[in-house]
């Protein structure tokens, strides 16, 4: 079964921190996402990596920033970290063909 | 850009049907989708219907699609109380490895 998991289920961060939050999958899969999910706005996705080193913007990148630098591992930075960034975090990954597996998600709160 | 939409929220009562719908933009995508994520965890896949076919069944679930209308349909039937989710629709926008998803809706099954 592939595997996705996220380094933390939930996280309490102060407004200014850098944060990190880490995905990885255990299938080789190529693309590998970043998705916020709010109530009433579904998920929004914030960036996607394609290959290693490879990485575009998806919808909503401002105030956010991503790392691949290994294919299992994709990294999603905040640099300075604010109130309007507590959602629910969903990584992904998928390789060419048909799906998606998801993580079980990050829970951040920015105070 | 290619939006998707779907009702925020569905009440039943055990052992019906229930009908989720959504709508979409893209007329070409290869793929449509139907995700459930239980209450604090990831999406998981439901079941995929490929864009030349009308309906799939699958146990429980029906999914239909009409490609004139670009809407799609999840059915459930004899819903039980484990099916109380959020159900998210998703279209592959083609030609790329994005995934489109929908707002969710909220299925509450009453006993």
């Amino acid at each position: 079964d592939v595997k996705v998991t996220q380094s933390s289920r939930y996280l309490v961060k102060r407004t200014g921190e850098k944060v990190f939050l880490e995905c990885v999958q255990d299938m080789d899969h190529e693309n590998m996402f970043w998705y916020r999910q709010d109530p009433g706005l579904g998920l929004r996705l914030i960036y996607f990596s394609y290959d290693v080193k490879m990485k575009e913007k998806g919808d909503i990148p401002e105030g956010y920033s991503v790392s691949r630098e290994k294919k299992e591992r994709f990294s999603l930075i905040l640099e300075s970290a604010s109130t309007n960034q507590t959602s629910m975090y969903l990584c992904a990954s998928s390789s060419d063909r048909v799906r998606e597996y998801f993580g079980p998600g990050t829970r951040l709160t920015v105070l | 850009g290619e939006d998707v939409e779907q009702s925020l929220f569905l009440s039943v009562r055990e052992g019906d049907s229930s009908v989720i719908n959504c709508t979409y933009t893209d007329s070409s995508s290869t793929y449509l989708y139907w995700y459930k994520q239980e209450p604090g965890a990831g999406l998981q896949l439901l079941t995929y219907i490929f864009s030349n076919m009308d309906m799939k069944q699958d146990q429980r679930l029906t999914v239909l699609l009409n490609k004139k209308d670009k809407h799609l349909s999840l059915r459930i039937a004899d819903t039980q109380t484990g099916d109380s989710a959020i159900y998210f629709c998703a279209e592959r926008e083609s030609g790329t490895y994005k995934y489109i998803f929908g707002t969710g809706t909220r299925l509450k099954v009453l006993a």
